[in-house]
């Protein structure tokens, strides 16, 4: 399978954004969907691990959830700050034929 | 603190070989699995391979499969990705990532190192 996200996404400080991720085959809720946060000039760093759950560290105005009826997960930033900025990765594993799937990426940009 | 550190990156002809090589410390190396994941100039992230805790079992993407072999020792707590026969699609920055769950039901990463850059002039 893969996974499909938006190229871009763009909103104001302070708003909420939510971008997509959606899975071309099999059902969204066979595999945990992770999100990871790349800013730019840095490695990549979880904020979303098993569908919606937070690392210590990562602030709750991240969230993650996912829809069987569009069968996508979604990562939803409230609150928005300029430091958000970067690129979003989700990724989920293909338990079928043991390789690791990511998304092609959202860039979030804060404006 | 876990911290994991990329080295022997550099320029490489299409054809030859390279070896990277990811110190890891801060955790029980040989308690979890690894991995290695690239990303070429301004693109998304692509998973390389993974290795389980023990370096028993490997896996690869399609992409590399046959061309690229990973291995751990336990010993030195030291990662390594052997690269031959390198095209310049290979060309990327080299991520060294350290699982972050059950590795035998879900992968993810948890941690990752800085990068070490291949090129491979085309």
């Amino acid at each position: 399978f893969m996974l499909t996200q938006p190229p871009s996404v763009s909103e104001s400080p302070g708003k909420t954004v939510t971008m997509s991720c959606t899975r071309s085959s099999g059902s969204i809720a066979t595999n945990y969907v992770h999100w990871y946060q790349q800013r730019p000039g840095s490695s990549p760093a979880t904020v979303i691990y098993e569908d919606n759950q937070r690392p210590s560290g990562v602030p709750d105005r991240f969230s993650g959830s996912i829809d069987s009826s569009s069968n996508s997960a979604s990562l939803t930033i409230s609150g928005l700050k300029t430091e958000d900025e970067g690129d979003y990765y989700c990724q989920s594993y293909d338990s079928s034929n043991q390789r690791m799937v990511f998304g092609g990426g959202t860039k979030l940009t804060v404006l | 603190e876990v911290q994991l550190l990329e080295s022997g990156g550099g320029v490489v002809p299409p054809g030859g070989s390279l070896r990277l090589s990811c110190g890891a410390s801060g955790f029980t190396f040989g308690s979890y699995a690894m991995g290695w994941v690239r990303q070429a100039p301004g693109k998304g992230l692509e998973w390389v391979s993974s290795i389980s805790g023990s370096g028993s079992d490997t896996y690869y993407a399609d992409s590399v499969k046959g061309r690229f072999t990973m291995s751990k020792d336990i010993s030195k707590n030291t990662l390594y990705l052997q690269l031959n026969s390198v095209r310049a699609d290979d060309t990327a920055l080299y991520y060294c990532a350290k699982d972050g769950g059950n590795f035998w039901t879900d992968w993810r990463f948890d941690s990752w190192g800085q990068g070490t850059l291949v090129t491979v002039p085309s």
